[in-house]
C-alpha cells in the first residue's frame, strides 16, 4: 500500500484553460476528500465521497470545479475556465470509514496548480 | 461556522526547550487532529483527539483536548531541530452530515541549534 497518490504533482496552465487531477485513494478505503491549500495557510475541504456518491460540497466549490468518482475509487477533480486565483495546491485525502469514528484521515502530496 | 484558531503562528525557539501550541474553535466537536507539514509536502497524521480530557503522546511530542473549553494543545519537549515544520490542528465538523475537517492556518515552527 503505498498511500494516497495524486497526479500530476505540478501543473502550470494558462487562464481560462481547464485543468484536471487524479486521485487514488488507499485501497479500500471508501471515503475520498478534496481540500485546497494556498500559501501560508491551512487546507480549505472542497468536497467528500462516500464511495461513488458526492456527499458534501463547500461554498469554494464554484460552478467551474466538478469533482467525480465514478466507480469508487479513483477521483477527479476538473476546473473549467481557470482563473489566477485558482493556484494553489489541491490535496485529496481518503480514510477507510468516516473520521467520526476517530480514523485517520491520510493526506496525498497533493498536486500544484500554477495559473499565469 | 466552524472557526479553528491557532497561536501563535510563527515560533522560532532553541534546540532544548519546551513550548505549546494552542488550538481554540468555536464551534462543539469531539474530533480534532493533529497534522506536520514540512515545506512543499504533504500533511503528516500526528495525533487524533476523540474525547474531553484525551491526551495522547509521541516522542517529545504531547497533545491534549479539553472539550468544554473548545481548546487543544501541543506541547514540544526538549525541542530537537527535526521538529521544524507548521503543524496544524483541523477540527471535525460535526451535525447536518457534514464530514469535513476545519483547519487552523498553522503554526510556523522553527527550532534553531
Amino acid at each position: 500500500d503505498t498511500g494516497v497518490s495524486q497526479n500530476p504533482r505540478h501543473k502550470i496552465t494558462k487562464r481560462g484553460q481547464n485543468v484536471t487531477f487524479r486521485c487514488d485513494p488507499i485501497s479500500e478505503h471508501n471515503r475520498l476528500y478534496w481540500y485546497r491549500q494556498t500559501l501560508g495557510q491551512g487546507p480549505e475541504f472542497l468536497t467528500y465521497f462516500q464511495n461513488e456518491a458526492q456527499l458534501e460540497k463547500s461554498r469554494l466549490l464554484s460552478d467551474r470545479f466538478s469533482a467525480e468518482r465514478p466507480k469508487g475509487s479513483f477521483s477527479t477533480l476538473e476546473i473549467q475556465r481557470t482563473e489566477q486565483g485558482d493556484s494553489a495546491m489541491y490535496l485529496c485525502a481518503s480514510s477507510p470509514r468516516g473520521f467520526r469514528s476517530g480514523n485517520t484521515i491520510y493526506f496525498g502530496e497533493g498536486s500544484w496548480l500554477t495559473v499565469v | 461556522e466552524l472557526k479553528v484558531e491557532q497561536n501563535p503562528l510563527f515560533l522560532s525557539m532553541q534546540e532544548g526547550k519546551n513550548y505549546t501550541i494552542y488550538c481554540n474553535y468555536s464551534t462543539t466537536s469531539d474530533r480534532l487532529y493533529w497534522y506536520r507539514q514540512d515545506p512543499g509536502k504533504s500533511l503528516e497524521s500526528l495525533f487524533v483527539l476523540l474525547s474531553n480530557g484525551a491526551v495522547k503522546q509521541e516522542g517529545r511530542l504531547m497533545a491534549s483536548l479539553d472539550t468544554k473549553a473548545r481548546l487543544s494543545t501541543l506541547h514540544i519537549t526538549a525541542a530537537v531541530h527535526d521538529l521544524s515544520a507548521t503543524y496544524f490542528c483541523a477540527v471535525a465538523n460535526s451535525g447536518g452530515g457534514a464530514d469535513g475537517l476545519t483547519f487552523g492556518k498553522g503554526t510556523h515552527l522553527i527550532i534553531q541549534p
